[in-house]
């Protein structure tokens, strides 16, 4: 059955801090892996990524895939206390079928 | 581009009853989705559709739910005789299908509470 993990389920860190947030997968037919952000109701699409090794960077925000390991980083640097959210993991599959893992809870302390 | 739309925002219906949700994607997308949350997860995949057929339903999903996108255009979400379980967060989201993928672009959602 197709799965993505996501690690760690939930964080909390001081702002100004890095953070690093996991996820790995294991599907049949992958396409691309896309990360988003969860406030307070709908996901807000943060990256794609379709290529192993090409990093995606938006502002304080990046994000590499690597197609080898299956597994994907967001990484979050000088954290501010709006960046506090659940950030999703999803995958999707060749046939467009997209699935998520539970998510990340990030919480930044001011 | 308005984005996606979802109705109502919340239903509170009593265990037994049928209900019905709504979304109206983004009006280019050909593709829709339908998605349920409950706390502490991330959304669960339940249906999507290339126009109006109906690609793949989750097998997670008991017949009690049905989909329908006639016409390609908006989309209904269906639940017979709600169960307390069924309360959760019901995301709709559409996208452009084309040949790498792209992103999805979600409603805010349709909250549902089963009594």
């Amino acid at each position: 059955e197709d799965k993505v993990v996501q690690s760690p389920l939930s964080l909390v860190v001081h702002e100004g801090d890095t953070v690093t947030l996991n996820c790995s997968y294991e599907v049949t037919n992958f396409r691309s892996l896309l990360w988003y952000k969860q406030e307070k109701k709908a996901p807000t699409f943060l990256f794609m990524l379709t290529s192993s090794g090409i990093e995606k960077k938006s502002g304080r925000l990046s994000s590499i895939l690597d197609k080898k390991e299956l597994f994907s980083i967001l990484n979050i640097t000088a954290t501010q206390t709006g960046d506090s959210a659940v950030y999703l993991c999803a995958v999707d599959l060749r046939d467009d079928k997209i699935i998520f893992g539970k998510g990340t809870r990030l919480h930044i302390l001011p | 581009d308005t984005g996606v739309s979802q109705n109502p925002r919340h239903k509170i219906t009593k265990r037994g009853q049928n209900v019905t949700f709504r979304c109206d994607p983004i009006s280019e997308h050909n593709r829709l989705y339908w998605y349920r949350q409950t706390l502490g997860q991330g959304p669960e995949f339940l249906t999507y559709f290339q126009n109006e057929a109906q690609l793949e339903k989750s097998r997670l999903l008991s017949d009690r739910f049905s989909a329908e996108r006639p016409k390609g255009s908006f989309s209904t979400l269906e639940i017979q005789r709600t169960e307390q379980g069924d309360s959760a967060m019901y995301l709709c989201a559409s996208s452009l299908a084309w040949g790498v993928g792209s992103p999805l672009h979600f409603g805010n959602g349709t909250r549902l509470t089963v009594t």
